[in-house]
């Protein structure tokens, strides 16, 4: 089974900071890989599929890069409504998430 | 809109059953793989099962195979998830969620979930 980790579980940061987050695969899926959003009490939003393409009407301060097994997602100025737990998803073997990264405000 | 709404969670005692089902609007049911995803309260994600357009072709985490069956009702745009032999560890919020269009793209639409408590 493929393992997904990110990195860091949790960070805080400030409206305007730029924020990375990371997520490792414990093998190579190629560029199978998906970026959610999910605030509590919500369902998950889908915003970066096939590791870097947009998912449509994703604002564009989102941003996804990797291929293989390590890969990032950025947020290039943090708006007040980002603040909230981001998943990524392996799709290379069914599916499998990560533990996520929760995004608090500083 | 597309709405996805489930159905059916409660509690139910280790080893008993439970249906879960998901009623699809506002698309062409019939075109699109479909996924369970589970949420432990305040755990992550974990996807359980997804089944494909018509229904011959099942695929589930590691932890309910033999357990678990995903299937689904395509006149009636349903979706359903039948869970035998519960345990304590299935207790989550169980959300049905379409598989994107566009191939190994994830789930581009959620539903709200169903609780499923495992507990005697």
């Amino acid at each position: 089974d493929i393992q997904m980790t990110q990195s860091p579980s949790s960070l805080s940061a400030s409206v305007g900071d730029r924020v990375t987050i990371t997520c490792r695969a414990s093998q190579s899926i190629s560029s199978y890989l998906n970026w959610y959003q999910q605030k509590p009490g919500k369902a998950p939003k889908l915003l970066i599929y096939a590791a870097s393409s947009l998912q449509s009407g994703v604002p564009s301060r989102f941003s996804g890069s990797g291929s293989g097994t390590d890969f990032t997602l950025i947020i290039s100025s943090l708006q007040p409504e980002d603040f909230a737990t981001y998943y990524c998803q392996q799709s290379y073997s069914s599916y499998t998430f990560g533990q996520g990264t929760k995004l608090e405000i500083k | 809109e597309v709405q996805l709404v489930e159905s059916g969670g409660g509690l139910v005692q280790p080893g008993g059953s439970l249906r879960l089902s998901c009623a699809a609007s506002g698309f062409t049911f019939s075109n699109y793989w479909m996924s369970w995803v589970r949420q432990a309260p305040g755990k992550g994600l974990e996807w359980v099962a997804n089944i494909n357009l018509d229904g011959s072709e099942k695929y589930y985490v590691d932890s309910v195979k033999g357990r678990f069956t995903i299937s689904r009702d395509n006149a009636k745009n349903l979706l359903y998830l039948q869970m035998n032999s519960l345990r304590a560890e299935d207790t989550a919020v169980y959300k049905c969620a379409r598989d994107s269009g566009i191939a190994a793209a994830g789930q581009d639409y959620w539903g709200q979930g169903t609780l499923v408590t495992v507990s005697s």
